[in-house]
């Protein structure tokens, strides 16, 4: 099966810019996540969502930070204006349902400038 | 709020040899999860553990359930250059939110 699929894999924007993330996951997995990696770190939740609905979001910045999964398949995150500080992966995984386990994209690496 | 340590921070080992490393947490979890991380990629599923003190293998790897809930161990055995990385442990109650670990590098001398 194909995993998740996240574009694009880098992006160099000013601060001040807009920036957009788009996650692919993978197929009938109900449950996607937006986690952030800063360098020498381990990924920390953004946001959860079960099918369209966003279960989870007390981790994402909701000052500049947005995301959406509108028909509960596809996924963007965006950051609008970026910030030097938002710099860092940017990764999206995906989970069927239950006790299944993460599934992670290769992630956008972010920088901002 | 959650948090998960892993120890060691880093490590070096020589080729051939066996790998132990740690994650702990101040939160009981009934899912570990770990991860292996290359440069430029997304974290990869080694292994998932569901039960207390259950032990679980994946080729050179083994990992185990903590007895208390509150930890959880990976063991690599004869280790080779490919091994190279980052691992992380990740920890959740019920499948809802994982907690992510800061990681143990793990460096493999020729």
């Amino acid at each position: 099966e194909a995993g998740v699929v996240q574009s694009p894999r880098y992006k160099i924007i000013e601060k001040k810019q807009p920036v957009a993330f788009w996650c692919n996951p993978i197929s009938g997995h109900n449950t996607l996540y937006w986690y952030r990696q800063n360098l020498g770190q381990g990924p920390e939740l953004l946001i959860r969502y079960e099918n369209e609905e966003a279960v989870d979001d007390s981790q994402l910045p909701k000052d500049r930070f947005s995301a959406e999964r509108l028909k509960g398949v596809d996924s963007t995150l965006k950051i609008q204006p970026a910030e030097l500080g938002d710099s860092a992966v940017y990764l999206c995984a995906s989970r069927s349902q239950g006790n299944s386990p993460l599934h992670f994209g290769n992630g956008t690496r972010l920088t901002v400038t | 709020g959650q948090q998960l340590n892993q120890s060691p921070q880093s490590m070096f080992i020589q080729e051939g040899e066996d790998v132990s490393m740690n994650c702990t947490s101040s939160s009981i979890f009934n899912t570990w999860l770990w991860y292996k991380q290359d440069p430029g990629e997304g974290p990869v599923l080694l292994i998932a553990l569901y039960k207390a003190g259950e032990l679980t293998s994946n080729g050179r790897l083994t990992a185990q359930f903590g007895i208390t809930r509150k930890d959880s161990f990976l063991n690599i055995s004869a280790s080779i250059p490919s091994d190279v990385g980052i691992y992380f442990c990740a920890g959740s109650v019920y499948g809802q939110n994982f907690v992510f670990g800061p990681g143990t590098r793990l460096s493999v001398l020729p």
